[in-house]
């Protein structure tokens, strides 16, 4: 089946780094996305890994390894700003056009 | 930059009534989707298009269908309206995968939609 788990809520300190996890199963995983949104407004792309490895931009970094079905957002020097939802999203050579699922996304809060 | 555009940030609207959103994207993408996002659900496919008058049920299609007649725009339908369709509704558009597979979805501002 096709499933993407991400923890609910994560709390961080501004000026720390957070570690929000992702775990998948696909039948044919064919690349995975990472988006941030905040409240009321529409998720924008972050980042996306299709080998695996570690993939850096600037203060955001995310890593994939897919014997592990395993991928994490890796967030630097926090800022109050980056108090969003950051939703996982993979996708499956199983499904039409390579459609993707999407996790339920991390809700995380900076706080001062 | 890409620009997803959606006819209505909030709407309400009665139980029962047939009710249009609508979605234009300038990009020139051959996909566009629309998703509902509801707390603790996360994003949800309804519909996708891959091509002008093609269309293919997502995960939830129930309750809906979709138009597109031109490649910019994409058209979700509700039937007739239910409370239970009280929700976030995303719009979003891509190029056709292939040689663009690391190339994201784009999405719209959403419309936060409510039947009374």
């Amino acid at each position: 089946g096709q499933n993407i788990d991400q923890p609910t809520e994560m709390t961080a300190t501004e000026g720390a780094i957070v570690q929000i996890n992702c775990t998948y199963q696909t039948s044919g995983f064919n690349g995975l996305f990472w988006y941030q949104q905040h409240a009321g407004e529409a998720p924008t792309f972050l980042s996306y890994n299709v080998l695996d490895g570690l993939e850096e931009k600037g203060r955001f970094s995310s890593f994939l390894s897919r014997s592990k079905g395993y991928s994490y957002l890796l967030l630097k020097e926090l800022q109050m700003k980056d108090s969003a939802s950051y939703l996982c999203a993979v996708r499956d050579k199983g499904r039409s056009q390579g459609n993707l699922i999407f996790g339920k996304g991390t809700k995380l809060s900076v706080k001062p | 930059d890409v620009k997803v555009t959606q006819s209505s940030r909030y709407l309400v609207k009665r139980t029962g009534e047939k009710v249009f959103l609508e979605c234009v994207q300038d990009m020139d993408h051959e996909n566009m989707f629309w998703y509902r996002q509801d707390p603790g659900l996360g994003l949800r496919l309804i519909y996708f298009s891959y091509d002008v008058k093609m269309k293919e049920k997502g995960d939830i299609p129930e309750g809906y269908s979709v138009s597109r007649e031109k490649k910019e725009r994409f058209s979700l339908i509700l039937e007739s309206a239910s409370t239970n369709q009280t929700s976030m509704y995303l719009c979003a558009s891509s190029f056709r995968q292939g040689a663009h597979a690391g190339q994201p979805q784009h999405f719209g501002d959403g419309t936060r939609l409510s039947i009374l």
